[in-house]
């Protein structure tokens, strides 16, 4: 089943622990990007990959940090989280970079909760 | 980068009923817009895109509307069913990053 797998779902950890999110997809897609979620700000984008070894920051990147080593597997990191990167995480996929003439859907994964005391 | 705004935030109707949820975006460059539904504890999943060379596209109960001189597109859901609550999101990617309206609780009363 092509599908895009986050873990953990939930997290809580406290102010300063380094936590990484993985998230790992099975379609080969070339693009995959980090979003949070917030009530009343829908989904904002962290940071985003438009293939091995290249990355990018979206619209909020401090506080993060990104790799792609491999294809499939794109993990967030979090190396001194703080209260307020609280929220809900969703990983996406995609089979071609968005700045295309054609663009194609993004594929999520079904979020990892976070909560930093 | 681009701006998108959606309205409205919450949304009732009765079972039957239509809905519309409408987005404007800023940025001309803009050519494809998604629509994706969120299901409580689950990530978004595209219902419906469409791209700036057509004006409206249509599938079954649901349809998008795209007016780019205006720089507005809207989702329609006709004959609405419980089934269909859910927050829906409406995006415009812009050169290689997604921006996301803020959402749209739908709620369909039995």
């Amino acid at each position: 089943e092509a599908q895009v797998t986050q873990n953990p779902r939930y997290l809580i950890t406290v102010t300063g622990k380094k936590l990484t999110v993985t998230c790992s997809q099975n379609m080969n897609h070339e693009y995959m990007s980090w979003y949070r979620q917030d009530p009343g700000l829908g989904l904002r984008q962290i940071y985003y990959s438009m293939n091995v070894e290249v990355t990018d920051k979206g619209d909020v990147p401090e506080g993060y940090k990104v790799s792609r080593k491999e294809k499939r597997n794109f993990p967030l990191i979090l190396e001194s989280p703080s209260p307020n990167q609280t929220s809900l995480y969703f990983c996406a996929s995609s089979s071609r970079p968005q700045g295309s003439s054609y663009n194609s859907p993004l594929h999520f994964g079904n979020g990892t909760r976070l909560t930093v005391t | 980068g681009e701006n998108v705004e959606q309205h409205p935030s919450t949304l009732s109707v009765q079972e039957g009923d239509s809905a519309v949820i409408k987005c404007t975006y800023s940025d001309s460059a803009s050519n494809y817009f998604p629509w994706y539904k969120q299901e409580l504890g689950k990530g978004p999943q595209l219902i419906i895109d469409i791209r700036s060379n057509v004006g409206e596209k249509k599938d079954q109960r649901i349809a998008v509307t795209l007016n780019k001189t205006a720089k507005h597109f809207s989702l329609h859901i006709t004959e609405t069913q419980p089934e269909d609550s859910a927050v829906y999101f409406c995006a415009a990617p812009n050169f290689n990053k997604f921006y996301f309206g803020s959402g749209t609780k739908l709620n369909v009363k039995p």
